[in-house]
């Protein structure tokens, strides 16, 4: 148990659908990440939040749209996604960004399925 | 842009030998190199975290050394064991924590 949890962790949806991946960490830490995970490639970083601001957006698609409502939670809002979309989506948490002992801590991950 | 590199892809070892995992990267303005460990299905879980300042971290049987002038950093593991069955990843990071992943070493050790 990392003192990451994510829900749900399996989701199928098709591309017409909405759907909401939740990500709570019981740690006190003051930044939060999303990552990707596809099959045979690295781990993509999407979204950092810190302090409940976005501080850094790779260039991901507008159809996943994040939400950091406190420092304990992070949302990530999917619609109109595509099969290419199907990954492992991970969520992290740190005490902040930018700081040479900074770990992250992982969740458990959402393998999400795009039909 | 940073890169970073896993060899070899997998690994079978018989329970009990010693292996090491190499992991490079071409941009040596690092802030910190981590490894994780990651079973399947699950999440990542930090192994050991070398700050830049630092040449190797320990911790029970695994021992992670940096040589960040040549862009390399490998992760020992002593007297493997079955349990030690994961994919392995390491990962730089850029001074805003921006972790760039390697695409892991998958370790196979067998009884």
């Amino acid at each position: 148990e990392t003192g990451v949890t994510q829900t749900p962790r399996h989701l199928v949806m098709g591309m017409t659908n909405k759907k909401s991946l939740k990500c709570e960490q019981h740690l006190g830490h003051n930044a939060m990440y999303w990552y990707k995970q596809s099959a045979k490639k690295p781990l993509e970083l999407m979204f950092v939040y810190s302090l409940e601001e976005r501080v850094e957006n790779n260039s991901v698609p507008s159809r996943f749209s994040p939400e950091c409502p406190n420092s304990s939670h992070l949302f990530l809002h999917l619609h109109t996604l595509q099969p290419e979309d199907s990954a492992l989506y991970l969520c992290a948490s740190s005490q902040g960004v930018g700081q040479a002992k900074n770990i992250q801590y992982f969740g458990a991950g959402t393998r999400l399925s795009v039909l | 842009k940073q890169e970073v590199t896993q060899i070899p892809a997998a690994l079978s070892v018989p329970e009990g030998e010693n292996l090491v995992l190499n992991c490079s990267f071409t941009d040596s303005a690092i802030y910190n190199l981590q490894w994780f460990r990651q079973d399947p299905g699950k999440g990542l879980t930090s192994l050991l975290l070398i700050q830049s300042s630092q040449r190797e971290q320990t911790s029970g049987r695994l021992n992670a050394s940096l040589d960040k002038s040549s862009g390399r950093s490998t992760l020992y593991i002593a007297a493997s064991q079955p349990g030690d069955s994961a994919t392995y990843l390491c990962a730089a990071s850029s001074n805003t924590g921006k972790l760039i992943f390697g695409q892991g070493t998958t370790l196979q050790v067998k009884p």
